[in-house]
């Protein structure tokens, strides 16, 4: 059973589009993330959620908004994609929460490869 | 701020040993080791927590010297299977909640020869 799943896999694209991740756990997590992971591997947080509120916003253009209609779901949104937007795309889920403390490490799926041409 | 990995490329023969370091200027409630291979996600080793406890895989040991924010990973008689890259993912405990955040290193990229 998959725990983290993302679609779509890959996705290549015209700059300027508006294009959409989606991610989904069943671990029964209440915390997501999604994380940019550059062509030199640097692999960098841009959000977080806990049980549909948004608790950690990085310093991310704001071209770029996330989602989270219920706990196991957390999608990205992409407007007007520009080039250095290509890289790959990993959502993220912990069971971290703020009622108690938690210390478990994050799940990832596996991953979006974003190509903008 | 980013943690500092060294070395950043370590080449081995099958069975030979490897010490991967992760090195941070904050102080840290926990330190997280994953490992990559080439177009996959990265796939967790090891937690280890301020206070000493560990939870991770049998196969695979590490440490964290709380007090120097620092944190190895200790990869004995490697296998062809121990390629790839790994990161340490740090979380800051200097006071009020992390939420979870895990600040990555820049990775250190380990290649096991036959």
């Amino acid at each position: 059973d998959t725990a983290v799943s993302q679609t779509p896999k890959y996705l290549v694209t015209q700059m300027g589009n508006d294009k959409s991740i989606k991610c989904e756990q069943n671990l029964g997590h209440d915390t997501m993330y999604w994380y940019k992971q550059d062509s030199k591997k640097f692999l960098k947080i841009m959000f977080s959620y806990n049980n549909k509120e948004l608790i950690i916003n990085e310093t991310v253009p704001n071209r770029f908004s996330p989602k989270s209609p219920d706990k196991a779901h957390l999608n990205l949104h992409i407007n007007s994609l520009e080039l250095g937007d290509s890289a790959v795309y990993f959502c993220a889920s912990s069971q971290w929460t703020p009622f108690r403390e938690v210390r478990d490490t994050q799940y990832f799926g596996p991953g979006t490869r974003l190509t903008v041409l | 701020q980013q943690p500092v990995q060294s070395p950043q490329a370590v080449i081995l023969r099958e069975g030979e040993d490897a010490v991967i370091n992760c090195s941070s200027s904050k102080a840290l409630y926990s330190v997280h080791w994953y490992r990559q291979k080439h177009g996959e996600a990265p796939v967790f080793l090891m937690i280890l927590l301020k206070g000493g406890e560990q939870k991770g895989h049998e196969k695979i040991s590490a440490s964290f010297n709380e007090k120097k924010q620092q944190s190895s990973l200790y990869l004995t008689a490697s296998q062809l299977s121990y390629s790839g890259t790994y990161f340490c993912g740090t979380e800051e405990g200097a006071g009020g909640t992390s939420y979870g955040k895990l600040t990555f290193g820049q990775g250190t990229i380990l290649t096991v020869h036959p």
